[in-house]
């Protein structure tokens, strides 16, 4: 158990559909983050949250919509899905810079949601 | 930008050999660095960190020591277990003006223990 739960664990959609996916960390942490995994490309960064608020967001397309409603939930909110958006996406939290904590800069994953867009 | 590369995989050993896994990195800041572990359909783990030159960090037999001068931070472990089998992943961090910290990560290198 991570402290990290992603839901739902799979997910397939069609390019029409909305979807959200959802992340919940138990941790008391202050950032949270979006990722996407996909084979053979490096792990790339799509939003960070702080407080709640956004504060990094790597030039994801529109179609792709995070929210934060507060520092222990984070939902990805899809629509008009292409199929090379197939993968899996994870969330991390991290306790942050104003936590205190001697390792304030660690990742803390879930499970990853796997994303099948057809 | 910031950037890590670690070495192409797979890497593939058997029980109880010696593995290094090559990581090198390029930041304009001090960053700390990181080794993340992924098993499969499991999100990636901290496998240790190091926060300064010449730090070490350890866990589970795998060590890495924060080399400065050459920008590296290799993993090694003396002898591997078929249960080490995973993709692991080199990263670094650094300090966002957001508050929070933003990783990047290398591209992870498959690991295959054979019995």
């Amino acid at each position: 158990e991570t402290g990290v739960t992603q839901t739902p664990r799979h997910l397939v959609m069609g390019m029409t559909n909305k979807k959200s996916l959802k992340c919940e960390q138990h941790l008391g942490h202050n950032a949270m983050y979006w990722y996407k995994q996909s084979a053979k490309k490096p792990l790339e960064l799509m939003f960070v949250y702080n407080f709640k608020e956004q504060t990094e967001n790597n030039s994801v397309p529109s179609r792709f919509s995070p929210e934060c409603p507060n520092s222990s939930h984070l939902f990805l909110h899809l629509h008009t899905l292409q199929p090379e958006d197939s993968a899996l996406y994870l969330c991390a939290s991290s306790p942050g810079e104003a936590s205190g904590a001697l390792a304030k800069n660690i990742q803390y994953f879930g499970a990853g949601t796997r994303l099948s867009v057809l | 930008g910031d950037s890590v590369t670690q070495m192409e995989g797979p890497v593939t050993l058997s029980e109880e050999a010696f593995l290094t896994i090559n990581c090198t990195y390029t930041a304009t800041g001090y960053p700390s660095l990181f080794w993340y572990v992924q098993y499969p359909g499991e999100g990636l783990q901290l496998l240790l960190k190091a926060t300064k030159a010449d730090d070490k960090g350890s866990n589970k037999g795998f060590e890495a020591t924060y080399r400065k001068e050459t920008t590296s931070f290799h993993l090694e472990k003396g002898s591997v277990q078929v249960s080490d089998s995973a993709v692991y992943f080199c990263a670094l961090s650094v300090p966002s003006s957001g508050g929070s910290y933003i990783p990047t990560f290398g591209r992870g290198t498959s690991l295959i223990v054979h019995p």
